[in-house]
């Protein structure tokens, strides 16, 4: 199961980290990936990280890119999306999922909302 | 970047039909590395269908994919009431990971 967490009203410019908690499989042998869903829209790919045996190894969406940062910490079975420097176009739910190529489960996601 | 062309956008059947969904892509999909999910309204996605045809756990045996290279089908043997959703494919052999569009299978 994954819950994620944190999500916002933040301004345009502002800073925020969403959180995503694993439970009931062992996080540490996954690699994560993050997804957004813009309101009435379909579905993006905004990066993942890869377990520890893998270097965890990250990459992201060239619209995230340089602005977003994935981290994880096995010890807690929690992964992070840092998000800087939001933008109104970053306004989603976002999900994060287990695995790095085809993804399950999926979290219920958490809506971040960017405006002023 | 690989393209994903769902078709067709939207697609109109009844309960007890077959439905046929196309996923074509712009380049050649290594390893079929090509994933279907099914999402419902307020809901998160679920993974359906991974490695062009493999089936996830827990999904019924009326749910199959098939194709390989930019080329790829999701067949719904029989629609159960809830399968009307909005299904999408996702290629996953290259980064980075794109979707397309979307297909919403609704009731007729």
């Amino acid at each position: 199961q994954l819950v994620e967490s944190g999500g916002a009203l933040v301004q345009p410019g502002r800073s925020l980290r969403v959180s995503c908690t694993a439970s009931g499989f062992t996080f540490g042998d996954y690699s994560m990936s993050w997804f957004r869903q813009a309101p009435g829209k379909g579905l993006e790919w905004v990066g993942f990280i890869r377990n520890k045996a893998n270097g965890g190894a990250t990459e992201y969406a060239a619209s995230v890119k340089g602005r977003f940062t994935i981290s994880r910490d096995d010890s807690k079975n929690i992964v992070y999306l840092q998000m800087n420097r939001l933008r109104t176009e970053d306004t989603a739910v976002y999900y994060c999922s287990g695995g790095w190529g085809w993804v399950d489960p999926w979290g219920q996601g958490t809506l971040v909302t960017v405006s002023s | 970047e690989i393209v994903l062309t769902q078709s067709p956008g939207t697609l109109s059947l009844s309960p007890g039909e077959r439905a046929t969904l196309s996923c074509r892509a712009s380049q050649s999909v290594s390893s079929s590395s090509l994933a279907w999910y099914q999402q419902k309204p307020g809901q998160a996605p679920r993974l359906l269908i991974y490695d062009a045809s493999s089936r996830a756990t827990g999904i019924p045996d009326r749910f199959s994919g098939s194709g390989s290279g930019t080329d790829f089908t999701l067949t719904v043997s029989r629609l159960e009431p809830e399968d009307f959703a909005v299904y999408y494919c996702q290629q996953y052999g290259t980064s980075p990971r794109t979707f397309g569009q979307g297909t919403k299978v609704e009731i007729k």
